[in-house]
């Protein structure tokens, strides 16, 4: 069984391009979560998805956008990139159930906006 | 608008003295709560949740509706205890709400 994996490591772009990071999740899982972490701070949901639908929204603009595939891995886009979109991104796979559940992380994506 | 509030951003103690992360929370609904580590150099992990009761890695948290509170408590810290603590609450949805995050230092 493999755990969350995440593309790429790291990401340096400029203010106003376009990124899309990659996350595939674990075996058996058909939900994948995406945080933002900023540094010295805890992750913030941006969105969800599960079986291919948008499932739920953090506060975060429409140039934030996902897709997640049959296969349950994910992407997660940023057009128009802004300074303070600087920060780790982190995916994490769950099986959605109705009682307690686990979400289990990938190592992330850290991108540096210039 | 739920909310999680982990008032340190550092906890400084030496091995073998007790350990309190203490974790404040605003819901309108019923919570569910979890604690989340990040050790050095690995990715985040549940650590345990409210609704089992468990103890893990002798850890231990009290959901306390009343003073809508859900502190991490250990007895006898642990050099390897050290690492990044957070508080999440759960919302419907399965969407996690996390707390800033506190460093735990245990000193030998």
């Amino acid at each position: 069984e493999t755990g969350v994996t995440q593309s790429p490591t790291h990401l340096i772009k400029t203010r106003g391009q376009q990124v899309t990071l990659r996350c595939s999740s674990q075996s058996g899982h058909n939900t994948v979560s995406w945080y933002q972490q900023a540094l010295g701070q805890g992750p913030q949901f941006i969105f969800q998805y599960y079986r291919e639908e948008e499932n739920g929204r953090g506060n975060f603009p429409p140039r934030f956008s996902g897709l997640q595939f049959p296969n349950y891995s994910s992407e997660l886009n940023v057009n128009a990139l802004e300074l303070d979109d600087s920060a780790l991104y982190l995916c994490a796979s769950s099986s959605f159930s109705g009682s307690s559940y686990e979400q289990f992380f990938g190592p992330g994506t850290r991108l540096t906006v210039l | 608008a739920q909310r999680v509030t982990q008032p340190e951003k550092l906890l400084s103690v030496f091995k073998g003295a007790p350990v309190e992360l203490k974790c404040n929370y605003s819901y309108s609904g019923s919570p569910e709560l979890f604690w989340y580590v990040q050790y050095s150099r690995q990715r985040l992990q549940l650590l345990l949740r409210h609704i089992s009761r468990e103890s893990i890695k002798g850890f231990t948290a009290d959901l306390n509706k009343g003073e809508t509170s859900f502190h991490l408590k250990k007895p006898f810290a642990q050099e390897e205890d050290s690492a990044m603590y957070y508080c999440a609450l759960k919302k419907a949805g399965n969407m996690l709400t996390f707390g800033g995050g506190t460093r735990l230092m245990v000193k030998p």
